[in-house]
């Protein structure tokens, strides 16, 4: 079956860096873009940012756009976040979820999450 | 890159049907027929109900429904079951590679 496990959150001072993973298995990675999705606590979703299959465009919220990179390795079916100068703002539950086949930001499958919490 | 607009809740007692409406512009929810809806239970990962304005994934019931008009798409629950009670959530592509999504609306069945 189809998991997105994210790991490398944390409790991270301001102004510091951090890159979350995102390991993927149950189908062809290199067939699908990825998408990360944050949800600050109490709050809704918010789409971060996107990757195509095979890794050669990507796609960024204004929000995010030029401290947020993603990228992936297909070699490992894995997919990468580096967030930096990381901002108060940044405290959320970060979800990577996989695009749709057929409809590019239709997220089909969703990881449980993980925690990212910026403070000093 | 504004989010969509929904109503902050709804709700219905069971059996009943209620709609959740999504607004946006015609940047997004206007133009493209690429709109999503996720149901997500407290504690637990977005789970996608809808994609394409009305289409269903394999195993959602057909009391979820989808549709759009103008600048403004529209997720209706029919037959309310009390473990319909969840946050719904509408997104669309808005061009340029880009998404968005509505804040939220919280379901309740009386």
């Amino acid at each position: 079956q189809v998991q997105l496990v994210e790991s490398g959150g944390g409790v991270v001072q301001p102004g510091r860096s951090l890159r979350l993973s995102c390991a993927a298995s149950g189908f062809t990675f290199s067939d699908y873009g990825i998408h990360w999705v944050r949800q600050a606590p109490g709050k809704g979703l918010e789409w971060v940012a996107a990757i195509w299959n095979d890794g050669n465009k990507e796609s960024y919220a204004d929000s995010v756009r030029g401290r947020f990179t993603v990228s992936r390795d297909n070699s490992k079916d894995t997919l990468y976040l580096q967030i930096n100068s990381l901002r108060a703002e940044d405290t959320a539950l970060y979800y990577c979820a996989r695009g749709h086949s057929t409809s590019w930001h239709t997220l089909d499958y969703w990881g449980q999450g993980i925690l990212i919490i910026v403070s000093s | 890159q504004s989010a969509l607009t929904q109503p902050p809740s709804a709700s219905g007692s069971p059996g009943q049907s209620v709609a959740i409406s999504c607004t946006g512009t015609s940047s997004d929810v206007g133009t493209y027929d690429y709109v999503s809806w996720y149901q997500q239970h407290p504690g637990k990962a977005p789970k996608l109900i809808i994609y394409e304005v009305n289409k269903r994934p394999s195993g959602v019931p057909d009391r979820f429904s989808g549709s759009k008009s103008g600048n403004t798409a529209s997720l209706t629950v029919s037959g309310l079951q009390s473990e319909d009670e969840a946050d719904y959530y509408c997104s669309s592509y808005a061009g340029s590679d880009l998404g968005v999504f509505g804040g939220g609306t919280r379901l309740t069945v009386l």
